[in-house]
């Protein structure tokens, strides 16, 4: 079972909203991801988590908090957005962050987010 | 800036031959290397992963690699109108994955 599952499948938010983004992997992997993804555009890394500690920050800015509260779960906490911030975001998990094959990743189905 | 390279396309290929995919990359230490296939609106599908120098067959794919010249393909035998997507190329560089911008492949019935 190479399953990722993300919630919701859309977000329309206004730009003074809270929200948050979930995703949840069962496959018993140990990293997990947060990327954004804009049309005809490769994803574009923006959190990763190993063994539940934040190990990757690619300068996100801080309107978007991440969470992991167990080695199955990813949040992304969205405050403040903005409208260039609508696109595709992506959860995705591996079985680690180092050796060759640990670093296969497997991306849930994605949430577009729009920002209003 | 540790880069990969990839032709944009779109790349047209009639169905049933074989439809070949390339991809470059800056860093000579890489050592994993991935293609995946991106449907409109989808998200990214890994549907190969490679290694070692030479060749790795799945199916109708076929993955290349050769690290002396920094080159990996993807081969697609037997193509079908649902191979038509966008395919990215992904490479390992400093512990994260690197993607290139990806090849739109068009197959015409």
């Amino acid at each position: 079972d190479t399953e990722v599952t993300q919630t919701p499948k859309h977000l329309v938010m206004g730009m003074t909203n809270k929200k948050s983004l979930k995703c949840e992997q069962h496959m018993g992997h140990r990293a997990m991801y947060w990327y954004k993804q804009k049309a005809k555009k490769p994803p574009e890394l923006m959190f990763v988590y190993s063994y539940e500690k934040l190990s990757i920050n690619e300068s996100v800015p801080s309107r978007f908090s991440p969470e992991c509260p167990n080695s199955s779960l990813l949040n992304l906490h969205l405050h403040a957005l903005q409208p260039e911030d609508s696109a595709l975001y992506l959860c995705a998990s591996s079985q680690q962050t180092s050796g060759m094959s640990s670093y296969e990743q497997y991306f849930g189905p994605g949430t577009r987010l729009t920002v209003t | 800036q540790k880069e990969v390279e990839q032709n944009s396309g779109p790349l047209s290929v009639p169905e049933g031959a074989i439809a070949s995919l390339n991809c470059t990359y800056s860093d000579r230490v890489s050592q994993s290397f991935f293609w995946y296939r991106q449907y409109s609106g989808k998200s990214p599908e890994l549907i190969m992963s490679i290694y070692s120098n030479g060749d790795k067959e799945d199916g109708r794919f076929t993955a290349q690699l050769n690290k002396a010249s920094q080159y990996v393909s993807l081969l697609i035998r037997d193509s079908q109108p649902s191979d038509s997507a966008t395919y990215l190329c992904a490479v390992i560089g400093d512990d994260k994955i690197i993607f290139g911008k990806g090849t739109r492949l068009h197959i015409l019935p």
